[in-house]
């Protein structure tokens, strides 16, 4: 069925470091997949989005990769700030009309100072 | 340019009753889909308008229902309410297909 898994559910990393969070999708049609931060009592914001035609997308400190063979994409965020504290989702469009999307259950990253 | 406009923020209802959720989409934004939040679950898809048609839906019960006019604007209805109803719905609107969600700050809703 259509499913997103998302790993890690919480993780925590040194101020300066990188992070890392993984995605896979089931459904082969997907060609849209969006990264989404939320921080506490706020709404979801995208912070990063990529088109299955594209393998790899860059913004400052964040890049998304793709790999569409396999079914996965990850969000990579590099000398990490305590304001990259929040949750993390990722998501994937459904069907080839791609007005369905659908979200990872979040990763929350702590950024330790 | 004013973002997506969800009312009420919050609402605390009982079991049994039902209950009606708005959501304004920028200006220009034909596309209006639903997604309900509960800390367990996180994003669950409810379903997606476009020119007032629902093109897709999630897997709900059919208590949730919604629509959208003319000008965009959707609404959703939740009847006959379930305790596990309480969790925080949002809104979010695009241009249409595979272009960004731009979220409201979403109804919180507690069934007692």
């Amino acid at each position: 069925g259509e499913n997103v898994e998302q790993h890690p559910s919480t993780l925590s990393v040194q101020e300066g470091d990188s992070a890392v969070i993984k995605c896979t999708y089931s459904d082969s049609a997907s060609n849209y997949f969006p990264w989404y931060k939320q921080e506490l009592g706020k709404r979801p914001q995208l912070i990063i989005d990529i088109r299955s035609n594209v393998g790899e997308k860059k913004d400052q400190r964040i890049a998304v990769t793709l790999n569409k063979t396999a079914k996965h994409f990850s969000l990579h965020i590099t000398e990490t700030q305590p304001e990259d504290s929040a949750v993390y989702f990722c998501a994937a469009s459904i069907g080839s009309s791609a007005s369905k999307i659908i979200f990872g259950s979040g990763t929350r990253l702590s950024i330790r100072p | 340019k004013a973002g997506v406009t969800q009312t009420p923020r919050y609402l605390i209802k009982t079991r049994g009753q039902q209950v009606t959720l708005s959501c304004s989409p920028i200006s220009g934004h034909r596309s209006v889909s639903w997604y309900q939040q509960t800390p367990g679950q996180g994003l669950q898809f409810l379903f997606e308008y476009f020119s007032e048609t629902q093109r897709n839906k999630g897997n709900f019960p059919g208590r949730f229902s919604g629509r959208q006019f003319s000008n965009s604007r959707s609404e959703m209805n939740v009847s006959t309410l379930e305790l596990g109803d309480s969790a925080l719905y949002l809104c979010a609107s695009s241009r249409g297909e595979n272009s960004p969600l731009h979220f409201g700050n979403g109804t919180r809703l507690t069934v007692t």
